[in-house]
């Protein structure tokens, strides 16, 4: 068990529609990361926040945004849904801004 | 651009067979180098992090092993529950990557009783 929780564990929505994905980071850790994986593409780094901030994006699309609140956990949130959105999304924890990230279980999407 | 690439894509091996997962990078400054181990559906889990070459760790029937360019992961006499997906990520010296990890593809690794 890493301590970061991730929810729903799996997800099966609808083309054009919207989901959030929550993420509960290991305590004290105020990094949080984003990441999709695909059959084809293996992990893409998606947003990186620390302790409340937007820090670093990669290859998110404009349909996606994320936040971290106060309290640390993080949400993903992904509109306008295409099939090609279907992946497991895994969020990662880390203290700070160096050193291993450890990640939660994921959540399978399935874009219908 | 940081990249890495793993190779072989898939191993199968026999149980008791050693043998070695390679890992190439290319980085504008390596502050780390990390293997994990994932199992089908699951999250990646945190194996062993390389910070300058000549390191090696070890943990159980695996080694890792790192110089400028590359990285190995030895496997000794692997067991069918040595059977996952290995994957390697390297992190920059570059302060804009906020200590983000970019990974290989990952290569298969299949041991058979």
């Amino acid at each position: 068990d890493s301590g970061v929780t991730q929810t729903p564990k799996h997800l099966i929505t609808a083309t054009g529609q919207r989901v959030t994905l929550r993420c509960s980071p290991r305590s004290g850790d105020l990094s949080v990361y984003w990441y999709q994986q695909s059959l084809d593409q293996g992990l893409q780094f998606l947003i990186q926040y620390y302790n409340g901030e937007e820090r670093a994006k990669g290859n998110i699309l404009e349909r996606f945004s994320a936040q971290q609140f106060p309290d640390l956990h993080s949400e993903l949130n992904l509109s306008s849904l295409e099939l090609g959105d279907s992946a497991l999304y895994f969020c990662a924890s880390r203290a700070g801004q160096a050193g291993e990230l450890f990640f939660g279980e994921g959540s399978r999407l399935t874009v219908l | 651009e940081d990249q890495v690439t793993q190779s072989p894509e898939a191993l199968r091996l026999q149980e008791g067979e050693s043998s070695s997962l390679n890992c190439s990078y290319t980085v504008s400054g390596l502050r780390g180098l990390f293997w994990y181990r994932q199992d089908p559906g699951k999250g990646p889990e945190f194996l062993f992090t390389l910070y300058s070459a000549g390191e090696e760790k070890e943990k159980e029937r695996l080694k890792a092993t790192l110089t400028k360019k590359e990285s190995f992961l030895h496997i000794t006499a692997p067991k069918p529950e040595d059977s996952a997906t290995y994957l390697c990520a390297v992190q920059s010296n570059y302060g804009g990557s906020q200590g983000n990890l970019i990974f290989g593809k990952g290569t298969k690794l299949s041991v058979k009783p």
